[in-house]
């Protein structure tokens, strides 16, 4: 089947610190993953997605690859800043269904 | 611009009452979803459309309804038979493999 796995929250981070939230997966064929954003009260947004294997999407410094061979998608950015704090989540998008992982909390401290 | 809105952004609803809310795109998405979100979890999925005058039950629609008449309009109705329905909605829509989010209704029950 089709599932995605997040690392649990929160993570706690100091300002300028290195961020990874990982994202692993399981799913037949050639599906399309993507990371969301979600601020305090607010709707999810789209934050970047990989379409294939071995794609790289990018967006306001964040990075996420698309490793077949490891399953995962993981969520990376080089210096985070307090405005980045937020609910991260990883989907998968496999023969027109979306599959959600729970979601990571990041807070970042000034 | 275009995008999806979502009203209104608080709902009160008292025991035994039926309350809808209103989910409008301008994306000229054919595909639209709701999900449901409690504090602090990932969300789940109540009903789905991929096209106008048809609909389907996600994971959780006992105690909701939806209807589907215009292309623009998926609205919601949390009905007296969902005993727990405090929550954060939120309303989708997408292309082929890209969801876009509204920005959520909190519904209460007074």
């Amino acid at each position: 089947g089709n599932s995605v796995t997040q690392m649990e929250g929160p993570v706690t981070l100091s300002e300028e610190a290195f961020l990874t939230i990982n994202c692993t997966y399981t799913a037949t064929g050639y599906p399309s993953l993507f990371w969301y954003v979600q601020y305090p009260g607010e709707g999810l947004q789209l934050l970047l997605k990989a379409t294939k294997a071995d794609d790289k999407g990018s967006n306001k410094g964040f990075e996420a690859t698309y490793r077949k061979e490891t399953t995962s998608f993981h969520l990376e950015k080089g210096s985070v800043q307090v405005s980045d704090s937020a609910v991260y989540f990883c989907v998968l998008y496999n023969f027109n269904k979306f599959y959600f992982g729970s979601g990571t909390k990041l807070n970042v401290k000034p | 611009d275009g995008g999806i809105t979502q009203s209104p952004k608080y709902l009160f609803r008292k025991e035994g009452q039926n309350v809808t809310l209103s989910c409008e795109q301008n994306l000229n998405h054919d595909a639209m979803y709701w999900y449901r979100q409690d504090p602090g979890q990932g969300l789940r999925l109540i009903y789905y459309s991929q096209i106008v005058n048809d609909f389907q039950k996600g994971d959780i629609a006992e105690g909701y309804s939806v209807s589907r008449e215009k292309k623009e309009s998926f609205p919601l109705t949390v009905t007296s038979a969902q005993k727990n329905p405090t929550a954060f909605y939120l309303c989708a829509s997408s292309t082929r493999e890209t969801q876009y989010f509204g920005p959520g209704t909190r519904l209460l029950v007074l």
